[in-house]
């Protein structure tokens, strides 16, 4: 069971324009839903963050927008660089107890052409 | 701030060696750690929950006798991938909690290890 889905599996974007990659999850007990972006032989690297007590958050060129009805939330990359070309992975946890869990998506192939 | 520092960075040997990982939180304590393993191309699998002074929590359908991992101090958790085989070869990332940022719950990653057995 897929819990966590994430769409497109890859995304190719002029320099200047805006990536938009998007998370459907399942598991209405997740409140903490991150970004991590990830370079070729690196580690996962946390983006922005959001609870769903907030429907927006935005840090310098990242947004997330989260629709707590439609348990869907995206991240929007403003003017989109060539250096923010790899892949990311939207995730869900729920607080609590022993959990903190991430379950990731599958991740999405950012490139953006010079 | 909120490092996490991976050894090794790369590591090939023999199949049926025992190859460690150390995990270690660099300029915080982190009293839960979380090992992941990762295919080319694949999103991160979660194969156990490491507590510091506990044993550790396996993910469904991970050999805890094959995969062992020790959690001796706040700062640093291991993983021990014993009698290695080639099927074992993957990209091994570590991450850890922010013990007083625990509420909001992010993690910090590790830049992983990639092991290679021939």
């Amino acid at each position: 069971q897929q819990q966590v889905k994430q769409s497109p599996q890859s995304l190719i974007v002029q320099k200047g324009g805006i990536s938009i990659i998007n998370c459907a999850y399942e598991n209405t007990a997740f409140d903490y839903f991150p970004w991590y972006q990830q370079f070729p032989g690196k580690g996962p690297a946390l983006l922005i963050a959001i609870r769903p007590d907030v429907s927006e958050k935005k840090e310098g060129r990242f947004t997330i927008s989260f629709n707590k009805s439609a348990k869907q939330f995206s991240l929007h990359i403003m003017d989109s660089q060539p250096g923010d070309s790899a892949t990311y992975f939207c995730a869900a946890s729920k607080s609590g107890g022993s959990n903190y869990k991430l379950t990731f998506g599958k991740g999405t192939l950012l490139t953006v052409n010079p | 701030g909120a490092v996490v520092s991976q050894h090794p960075s790369w590591v090939i040997c023999k199949s049926g060696t025992s190859v460690k990982i150390e995990c270690r939180s660099l300029d915080f304590q982190a009293t839960t750690m979380f090992w992941y393993r990762q295919f080319p191309k694949q999103s991160l699998m979660l194969m156990a929950t490491s507590n510091e002074g506990s044993k550790a929590t396996y993910e469904q359908g991970v050999e805890k006798d094959k995969f062992l991992i020790n959690h001796a101090s706040l700062t640093l958790s291991t993983l021990t991938v014993t009698s290695a085989h080639p099927e074992d070869s993957s990209f091994y990332i570590c991450s850890a909690l922010l013990e007083w940022d625990r509420k909001n719950q992010p993690q910090h990653f590790g830049d992983g290890t990639r092991l290679s057995i021939l």
